[in-house]
């Protein structure tokens, strides 16, 4: 079974532009999270998409949103980018069953802005 | 509000020997906790979850973890380091409120032969 695809994993953009990130959870999965780590705030999480429903925001400025696609795939997009924005952004996706969910990570895409 | 701490920064440990990573948990209700990990430029791996049960849980890799309900802990344990194990761990709790996870701020992990 394929794991958490996420593209592209590198990223160079400058002040000022938009950025979008993708995700494709594992098959079956239907909820998709987002995480930044940097290395002072260490990981903090963006949001949830259940059934292309945010089910639930982070702490972080309307600069970021997301969304989820009918076949659960999601992603984030971030405009205006600010340098403090630099980050490995995770995605996350989850399968909800009588013992629990269990998140499971992408590689990232590590997001470097100039 | 629901957190975890993981007083160490860094972990030094020979190969063969035991290890412990450290974390301690505050939570509202029953405390639902994992353990991950990371190794340079990759995502984090899933080791092992506590939700209710034996205090005693067994992972990935050889890893397991002590719930101590008490000392409100769940230390990450394993028998023998290896060399491979040296990675940034994290411990995590999943929020009452939602489903994201609230992560402890990561214990670099180094296993010398």
């Amino acid at each position: 079974k394929a794991g958490v695809t996420q593209t592209p994993r590198y990223l160079i953009k400058t002040r000022g532009q938009q950025v979008t990130l993708s995700c494709s959870p594992i098959s079956g999965h239907r909820s998709v999270s987002w995480y930044q780590q940097t290395p002072g705030q260490g990981l903090q999480f963006l949001f949830e998409y259940f059934s292309e429903t945010q089910r639930n925001k982070g702490n972080f400025p309307g600069r970021f949103s997301g969304r989820q696609f009918s076949n659960s795939r999601s992603e984030m997009n971030v405009s205006t980018l600010e340098l403090g924005d630099s980050a490995l952004y995770l995605c996350a996706s989850s399968l909800w069953t009588a013992k629990g969910d269990i998140q499971y990570f992408g590689a990232g895409t590590r997001l470097s802005v100039l | 509000a629901q957190s975890v701490a993981q007083p160490e920064d860094q972990v030094n440990v020979a190969e063969g020997n035991p290890l412990t990573v450290k974390c301690t948990y505050s939570v509202s209700g029953n405390p639902y906790l994992f353990w991950y990990v990371q190794y340079p430029n990759r995502g984090l791996q899933f080791l092992l979850k506590y939700i209710t049960g034996d205090n005693l849980v067994k992972g990935s890799y050889g890893f397991e973890a002590e719930f101590n309900k008490s000392q409100t802990s769940f230390h990450l344990k394993k028998p023998s380091a290896l060399v491979s194990d040296s990675a940034l761990y994290f411990c995590a709790v999943r929020d009452n409120q939602g489903g994201k996870l609230i992560f402890g701020q990561g214990t670099e992990l180094s296993v010398k032969p």
